[in-house]
């Protein structure tokens, strides 16, 4: 199965909102509720940021959230801080099991 | 603590086999589902395998029939055992515990560097 499709970047001045998306198919984002994305500075170990599409691990801010439309997941990160610079990686569920996840993106916070 | 640690990673030629480890501490990675996730060099996160509370392991395509997923109960431990290595498997694989339903991965270990060369 190939990667999920996500923007290669983004960008945001601090304050501002900005949206990632991540869309798969109906095989994997669309039939399952269980997406997850994952925030990583080069160099470190990915972090768990939102899973099963909309939920927040205890100690993520609030400024992150997820959602959900079809076969297109998104992440929204809002007030930008300069520390949300980073890169962000969904990933899917796609059933035998089988997970997916996105080619990534890189959040550049101007 | 909580932590994973991953070991095992190095030089190896192709063809070639390696073993990784992932000593957890403070949890059992007998109760809950783990997985083998791996990037290469400058390119973003690859799924390599899962193994289940129950024991079933599936592993990704592209590594179907020469990496096997196990774990040691008693010590506690992951492991990755690679066979028939690839240029393309030169990667930092990754260990992660798994929370809620898949793919939602709360923990993950450093890091091991596996580098396939002649």
């Amino acid at each position: 199965q190939s990667a999920l499709t996500q923007p290669a970047s983004v960008s945001g001045s601090p304050g501002q909102s900005i949206t990632i998306s991540c869309t798969g198919t109906s095989s994997d984002v669309g039939n399952y509720n269980l997406v997850s994305w994952y925030q990583q500075v080069p160099g470190k170990a990915p972090k768990l940021m939102i899973y099963e599409v909309t939920k927040r691990p205890s100690g993520v801010s609030s400024r992150f959230s997820g959602s959900k439309s079809g076969n297109t997941a998104s992440l929204t990160v809002s007030g930008l801080r300069a520390e949300d610079e980073a890169d962000y990686y969904c990933c899917s569920y796609a059933g035998s099991p089988t997970l997916i996840f996105g080619g990534g993106t890189k959040l550049t916070v101007l | 603590e909580v932590q994973l640690v991953e070991s095992g990673g190095g030089l190896v030629q192709p063809g070639g086999s390696l073993r990784l480890s992932c000593a957890a501490s403070g949890f059992t990675v007998s109760r809950t589902y783990m997985s083998w996730v791996r990037q290469a060099p400058g390119k973003g996160l690859e799924w390599v395998s899962l193994i289940y509370s129950s024991g079933y392991t599936h592993h990704a395509d592209s590594v179907k029939g020469r990496f096997t997923t196990s774990r040691n109960n008693s010590g506690n431990t992951l492991y990755l055992q690679m066979n028939t290595l690839r240029t393309e498997d030169t990667a930092v694989y990754y260990c992660a515990r798994g929370m809620a339903k898949p793919p939602s991965f709360d923990l993950w270990g450093l890091g091991t560097l596996v580098t396939v060369s002649s």
